[in-house]
């Protein structure tokens, strides 16, 4: 248990459908943050929220819509996806602190068909 | 733009053995570097973290070095167990992207350790 908690674990969904990735975590940090993992590629850093608010978006899709309603929680809202978003989605939290380390949840498997 | 680069990028050594995993930058303008463990299809357990101001930290079988200057991290791993078998991820802090922990990744080494 690492204190970051991702649910679903596996998600399979059509290109027409609505989903959403949770992500709770339970170490008081007051930052969360979304990345994507592709085979064969770096992890890429998709949103930040500190403080509750979005302090990043880098470059992605509107099909993808990130909710940070506090600082324990934090949704990917999903829609009209297509297959090459299929990807881990990883959930991270840490303190806003520059010096503290990074905290990952087990990431969402996410197959587009 | 801060690259990350790991080398080499899978590895396969007999149980036993002492092993290094190599990570290298190309921005030294970082606040801290940060070690990972990946097993397939899970997410990513810290391993080391290692302040800007640090050259190596411990845990275990595990040694993590630090040299900011020439954009370089090792990862050390003393007497390889078949338990170690992972994929090992190197990520730094850029001192430049503002609030928050955001890493750059590399891509990882895959570890086997064998029987």
């Amino acid at each position: 248990e690492t204190g970051v908690t991702q649910t679903p674990r596996h998600l399979v969904m059509g290109m027409t459908n609505k989903k959403s990735l949770k992500c709770e975590q339970h170490l008081g940090h007051n930052a969360m943050y979304w990345y994507k993992q592709s085979a064969k590629k770096p992890l890429e850093l998709m949103f930040v929220y500190s403080l509750e608010e979005r302090v990043e978006n880098n470059s992605v899709p509107s099909r993808f819509s990130p909710e940070c309603p506090n600082s324990s929680h934090l949704f990917l809202h999903l829609h009209t996806l297509q297959p090459e978003d299929s990807a881990l989605y990883l959930c991270a939290s840490s303190f806003t602190d520059s010096h503290t380390e990074a905290f990952f949840g087990q990431g969402t498997r996410l197959t587009v068909v | 733009k801060q690259e990350v680069t790991q080398i080499p990028a899978a590895l396969s050594v007999p149980e036993g053995e002492n092993l290094v995993l190599n990570c290298s930058f190309t921005d030294s303008a970082i606040y801290n570097l940060q070690w990972f463990r990946q097993d397939p299809g899970k997410g990513l357990t810290s391993l080391l973290l290692i302040q800007s101001s640090q050259r190596e930290q411990t845990s275990g079988r595990l040694n993590a070095s630090l040299d900011k200057s020439s954009g370089r991290s090792t990862l050390y791993i003393a007497a390889s167990q078949p338990g170690d078998s992972a994929t090992y991820l190197c990520a730094v802090r850029p001192i430049l992207t503002g609030g928050g922990n955001k890493l750059t990744f590399g891509t990882g080494t895959q570890l086997k350790v064998e029987l």
